[in-house]
């Protein structure tokens, strides 16, 4: 495609639920890349992946969150038993050379 | 583990004057990136500097990376309503990830 498309832009869900946050990366971009942002903080290293394989999973916050690359291509960020700290734009972006391409986001709010 | 702040956290200027914003790294980097994400919006590439010293200019954008590969930074000239946002530096840790700033916000009071 054009651009990293993320989906869902919105996603509101209750304490304890499952859920799963899909980005589809600029065709031929070798690099995967997730953050999360706070409102008014800058965006936070979560997992990044060279190919399929996860080369940095250092960001990741507890064994809640998971991300999987399976193909080299889209990739999803999965979080289980949600908690209301997670509520926060989750931002995928993409590379090739270094420069990163990010999607819109998805808003993830936990009730 | 690596840490980038930027100074200030918060500019309010008016149009037509200058801004600046200041990021410091607690380790060396390889390259300094900048990015600009506009209120609502995603984080946009604006450049990236590798060499020790270097400026790069982008219109009314002035980057610099400091001597000791430590520090960065932004200057806008005149700034323009469509300035408006908030820009982050950052910088590799390891070979790969890329670690953010706190950015800088910027508004413009017309």
């Amino acid at each position: 495609g054009a651009g990293v498309s993320q989906t869902p832009s919105n996603k509101v869900t209750e304490k304890g639920k499952y859920v799963e946050l899909r980005c589809d990366p600029i065709s031929g971009h070798t690099a995967l890349y997730w953050y999360r942002q706070s409102l008014g903080q800058g965006p936070e290293f979560l997992i990044y992946f060279q190919g399929t394989g996860a080369a940095d999973d250092s960001g990741l916050p507890n064994d809640r969150f998971f991300a999987v690359r399976p193909e080299g291509s889209v990739s999803t960020l999965k979080i289980q038993r949600t908690e209301r700290g997670d509520s926060a734009v989750y931002l995928c972006a993409s590379t090739l050379t270094g420069e990163l391409f990010f999607g819109e986001g998805s808003r993830l709010t936990v009730l | 583990g690596q840490q980038v702040m930027q100074i200030p956290q918060y500019q309010h200027v008016q149009e037509g004057e200058d801004f600046t914003t200041y990021c410091n790294s607690s380790t060396t980097l390889s390259n300094i990136q900048w990015y600009k994400q506009r209120p609502g919006g995603h984080p946009v590439f604006l450049i990236q500097l590798v060499k020790s010293g270097e400026v790069k200019k982008q219109k009314r954008l002035t980057f610099q990376f400091g001597e000791a590969k430590k520090n960065s930074s932004l200057h806008i000239t005149a700034t323009q309503t469509t300035d408006v946002g908030t820009y982050f530096c950052a910088g590799p840790e390891g070979n790969e990830k890329l670690t953010f700033g706190t950015g800088t916000r910027l508004t413009i009071i017309p």
